[in-house]
């Protein structure tokens, strides 16, 4: 069965610092990837997903995520954030074949001026 | 086009009552998942409808717990005899899927439910 770990419940940044939020996920078979956002008092919305291909997704808001099949990761990055990026992040795993994900507990970015 | 509604938004219940959340997925999605969002966990899955099929009730914590979808649209998740433990965000969620695991799911605002 597959199981998806976000390893850092809230991650604190100062506004255009770095930021990297991690995922990691067991599965004994092909997968797909999937970052979702819920900003404060919304529903979650893709933010960026790995199908095949490249291993490096972007999004449209300069957030990007690279697969590591090695690794079995899936990590969140952005090099520089905005207070707006401040929200909760999921990391969800497809298998292929499955209709159910598997979504991690979330990552709360909180993002200071 | 309108997205994923959930009524109501809040509901505040006492214990022992029965609930009722409806859910109003994007019009043509095939697909249609509750999940259920408790402070500091990951989105837990209730249950999942496909088209026709008979729905994957396999997330369904108890008995109390049921779900229908009419017509192949509207899902109204009912909750009986509340506890307390029952209280959490309920969310929605629909997708143009035929069961491949890849499409990206389109998720309500939920409904905050509240046992006293």
């Amino acid at each position: 069965a597959q199981s998806v770990t976000q390893l850092d419940s809230q991650v604190p940044v100062f506004e255009e610092a770095p930021v990297e939020l991690r995922c990691n996920y067991s599965s004994s078979v092909s997968v797909y990837l999937f970052w979702y956002v819920q900003y404060p008092n919304q529903g979650l919305q893709l933010l960026l997903k790995y199908l095949s291909g490249s291993t490096l997704v972007e999004s449209i808001n300069g957030f990007e995520a690279e697969f590591n099949k090695s690794q079995t990761s899936f990590h969140l990055r952005k090099p520089s954030v905005h207070i707006s990026d401040t929200a909760e992040y999921f990391c969800a795993v497809s298998e292929r074949g499955s209709y159910i994900p598997t979504f991690g507990r979330g990552t709360s970015l909180i993002v200071h001026p | 086009g309108a997205g994923v509604s959930q009524s109501p938004s809040n509901k505040v219940t006492e214990k022992g009552k029965d609930v009722e959340l409806r859910c109003d997925p994007i019009s043509g999605h095939t697909a249609l998942y509750w999940y259920r969002q408790s402070l500091g966990q990951g989105l837990e899955f209730l249950i999942y409808f496909q088209g026709n099929s008979a729905p994957d009730k396999s997330g369904l914590p108890s008995d109390r717990f049921s779900a229908e979808r009419t017509g192949g649209s509207v899902s109204t998740l009912t909750i009986q005899r509340t506890q307390q433990e029952d209280s959490a965000v309920y969310l929605c969620a629909s997708s143009f899927s035929v069961g491949q695991g890849y499409d990206e799911q389109f998720f309500g605002p939920g409904t905050r439910l509240t046992v006293l």
